[in-house]
């Protein structure tokens, strides 16, 4: 079945800029979504079809897939930001839905 | 708004079976698919299987076929989850999620709050 790759863990400084990728084989012919899960909650979609925001989310969050790297940027990261990042795919093989391991991000 | 609200937690013993709610409300029921996700602790999100609430057509994980079952009651705008033969393993949380049923590869948007299973002896 298809594999997501994500770091487990970013670290950032309030106000600057995080990036936590997802590697996948292709990954850039696929659409990718991204979800927010804080601890304790249900994940919260941030990110859709690689870099479409639903209402609600911030305009500092924002996406891009090429190749076999998908990348969820956030920017002027705030406090609030620190959680868990999951990316999604969908892939044609008997396990469709697949998740990446998720990235626990920081903020110093 | 759209919600998804699942029943509550669950301890069950192994070999036992658990069975996890999730209503709907703020859409059309039948015009999405549910599927439904499991955190086991420290662990990645898992897909275990969705349904078509129109149809009721269902497709489970390899990993879970046999063990899990997904139903739904259009009249009550309700998504079931069923998983029987529990094992330690199975201790989770598990979240139901609406998605397009048009279009596979639609993103996963809401998600019920989640429903912990406790298998413990």
């Amino acid at each position: 079945s298809y594999v997501l790759t994500q770091p487990p863990s970013v670290s950032v400084a309030p106000g600057k800029t995080a990036r936590i990728t997802c590697g996948g084989n292709n990954i850039g012919s696929k659409s990718v979504h991204w979800y927010q899960q804080r601890p304790g909650q249900a994940p919260v979609l941030v990110i859709y079809y690689d870099s479409d925001r639903p209402s609600g989310i911030p305009e500092r969050f924002s996406g891009s897939n090429s190749g076999n790297t998908a990348t969820l940027t956030i920017s002027r990261v705030e406090a609030g930001d620190e959680a868990d990042y999951y990316c999604q795919v969908w892939d044609r093989s008997n396990d469709p839905w697949v998740f990446g391991g998720g990235t626990k991000l920081t903020v110093l | 708004q759209v919600q998804l609200v699942q029943s509550g937690a669950e301890v069950k013993k192994p070999g036992a079976s658990v069975k996890v709610s999730c209503k709907a409300s703020g859409y059309t029921f039948t015009t999405y698919a549910i599927h439904w996700v499991r955190q086991a602790p420290g662990q990645r999100l898992e897909w275990l299987g969705w349904i078509n609430a129109d149809n009721g057509d269902t497709k489970y994980s390899q990993k879970f076929q046999g063990r899990v079952t997904i139903t739904r009651d259009t009249s009550a705008s309700t998504a079931y989850m069923e998983l029987i033969s529990l094992r330690s393993e199975d201790t989770a949380v598990y979240y139901c999620a609406r998605a397009m049923i048009v279009v596979a590869h639609s993103e996963f948007d809401p998600w019920g709050q989640g429903t912990l299973v406790t298998v413990s002896s």
